[in-house]
């Protein structure tokens, strides 16, 4: 079964600083992998996506997240952090078969301060 | 364009009491289905799937149960609510193909007291 484990739950960055947050997977076969973001008390957001094209995949509010298959890592970053950034991350990889079910990291809450 | 309503926003139940709650998507036909649950301070956990109507398949044992009565609608439901239950529940779909996303409504949050 393919699996995903974040390394880091709470990650306290200052505004501008570089966000990192880490994501392996575990799988048997070529992964499809996601991040998700979640503000409070709101459903998820699909950030980024990696479905076996480019390895460094771009996302929406400047993240990116580059696919290293030697690594089995799937690392979100960006830039520079804002004090919107700030919400819990989940990395997920598709499982195989047909209902294409995700499994999900436990999640890294992202602090930003000033 | 596709969107995914939850309902209701909040409960708050007692325990021993019934669940109901409801997830319907528009704009798009025969999708995949999920419910998950989050509890606090932890991940997400996914409970029942469907691929189509009628089609319901358990994650987790659980007093939970789930039915899909049409295309677009996926219910969750208990009939006697346990403390554990408490938690947000968050309905998604997809279109089944292997690289699509899956799309989350905005949840529920529910406090069994």
């Amino acid at each position: 079964a393919q699996s995903v484990t974040q390394l880091g739950s709470h990650v306290s960055v200052s505004e501008g600083a570089l966000v990192l947050l880490r994501c392996n997977y575990s799988s048997s076969v070529p992964p499809y992998l996601f991040w998700y973001v979640q503000y409070p008390n709101q459903g998820l957001q699909l950030l980024l996506k990696y479905t076996s094209a480019a390895t460094l995949v771009k996302g929406i509010n400047g993240f990116e997240a580059e696919f290293k298959k030697s690594e089995t890592s799937f690392h979100l970053t960006k830039p520079s952090a804002h004090m919107s950034d700030a919400a819990e991350y989940f990395c997920a990889v598709r499982e195989t078969g047909t209902a294409s079910k995700l499994t999900f990291g436990t999640g890294t809450r992202l602090q930003v301060t000033l | 364009s596709q969107t995914i309503h939850q309902w209701p926003a909040t409960l708050v139940q007692p325990v021993g009491s019934p669940l109901s709650l409801e997830c319907t998507v528009e704009g798009t036909s025969n999708p995949n289905l999920y419910w998950y649950r989050q509890a606090a301070g932890r991940g997400l956990q996914l409970l029942f799937y469907s691929v189509g109507i009628g089609q319901i398949s358990s994650e987790v044992p659980q007093n939970l149960s789930a039915s899909r009565p049409q295309d677009r609608q996926f219910i969750l439901s208990s009939k006697k609510l346990l403390l554990s239950d408490s938690g947000f529940y968050l309905c998604a779909w997809n279109r089944g193909s292997s690289t699509d996303t899956q799309y989350f409504g905005p949840g529920t949050r529910l406090t069994v007291l």
